[in-house]
C-alpha cells in the first residue's frame, strides 16, 4: 500500500498571503496524484488532478506541481473562502487509493 | 449536471447491517468507476470500495473486506455494510472517478452518517 503524508498539518496563514502545503508518497505515483478542498460538514471538492491540472472551476490562484513522490499544492493570495483542510490522494498504485492525513489552512 | 445522493444511514447497534444506496443522475452511470470513501468523526478520508461501470471489478479496503459488499444497478450504487464495529462509525460518501482508469474523485455526495453503538 502506498502511504501518503501530508506537512504541515495545520498551516497559519493570514488572507492574500501564498500558501504551500507538501504532499508524499511512500512509492512512485508518477503524477497520478489529486488534491481535494474540504470545508467543514461539505464533501471534498476536487481541485487538482494530474498533479497539476486545474478541475473545471477551480480558480487560477491554485495550482499543483511535483511528480513522482513529492508534490505541492499552492494557493495564491489566499481568500477567506480558501480557509479550509486540504487533502492529497494517490490513484497510481491500487487498490486501495490512499489519501494524506490532510492539512488544515488555518487563519494566523 | 452531476448529482449524486447518498441515503441510508442511521444508528445501528454493533455486529448490525446497513444498506447505503447512492442515487445518481446527470451522466451516463455506466460509464464511470464509482467508489464509497468513509470519514470518522473529525479524522481523515479513507478509501473503503469501488466498482467498475459494467459491475465486473470490484475492490475493497482491508479494513472491510469480507464485512461490506458494493454494488450498482441501473443508477444507484449500494453499500452493504455487515457485522458492524464501533470504528465503522463514519460519514460515507459515494464518489465518481472522473475517467476510467483514472480514479481521481470529480464528483461528491453530500454523505450519510452512520453510527455503531449499543
Amino acid at each position: 500500500e502506498t502511504v501518503m503524508t501530508q506537512s504541515p498539518a495545520t498551516l497559519s496563514v493570514s488572507p492574500g498571503e501564498r500558501a504551500t502545503l507538501s504532499c508524499r508518497a511512500s512509492q512512485n505515483i508518477n503524477n497520478n496524484l489529486a488534491w481535494y478542498q474540504q470545508k467543514p460538514g461539505q464533501a471534498p471538492r476536487l481541485l487538482i488532478y494530474g498533479a497539476s491540472t486545474r478541475a473545471p472551476g477551480i480558480p487560477a490562484r491554485f495550482s499543483g506541481g511535483g511528480s513522482g513522490t513529492d508534490f505541492t499544492l499552492t494557493i495564491n493570495s489566499l481568500q477567506s473562502e480558501d480557509f479550509a483542510v486540504y487533502y492529497c490522494q494517490q490513484y497510481n498504485n491500487g487498490p486501495p487509493w490512499t489519501f494524506g492525513p490532510g492539512t488544515k489552512a488555518d487563519f494566523k | 449536471q452531476v448529482h449524486l445522493v447518498e441515503s441510508g444511514g442511521g444508528l445501528v447497534k454493533p455486529l448490525g447491517s446497513l444498506r447505503l444506496s447512492c442515487a445518481a443522475s446527470g451522466f451516463t452511470f455506466s460509464d464511470f468507476y464509482m467508489h464509497w470513501i468513509r470519514q470518522a468523526p473529525g479524522k481523515g478520508l479513507e478509501w473503503i470500495s469501488y466498482i467498475s461501470g459494467s459491475g465486473t471489478t470490484i475492490s475493497y479496503a482491508d479494513s472491510v473486506k469480507g464485512r461490506f459488499t458494493i454494488s450498482r444497478d441501473n443508477a444507484n450504487v449500494y453499500l452493504q455494510m455487515n457485522s458492524l464495529r464501533v470504528d465503522d462509525t463514519a460519514v460515507y460518501y459515494c464518489a465518481r472517478a472522473q475517467w476510467v482508469e483514472d480514479h481521481a474523485l470529480d464528483s461528491w455526495g453530500q454523505g450519510t452518517l452512520v453510527t455503531v453503538s449499543s
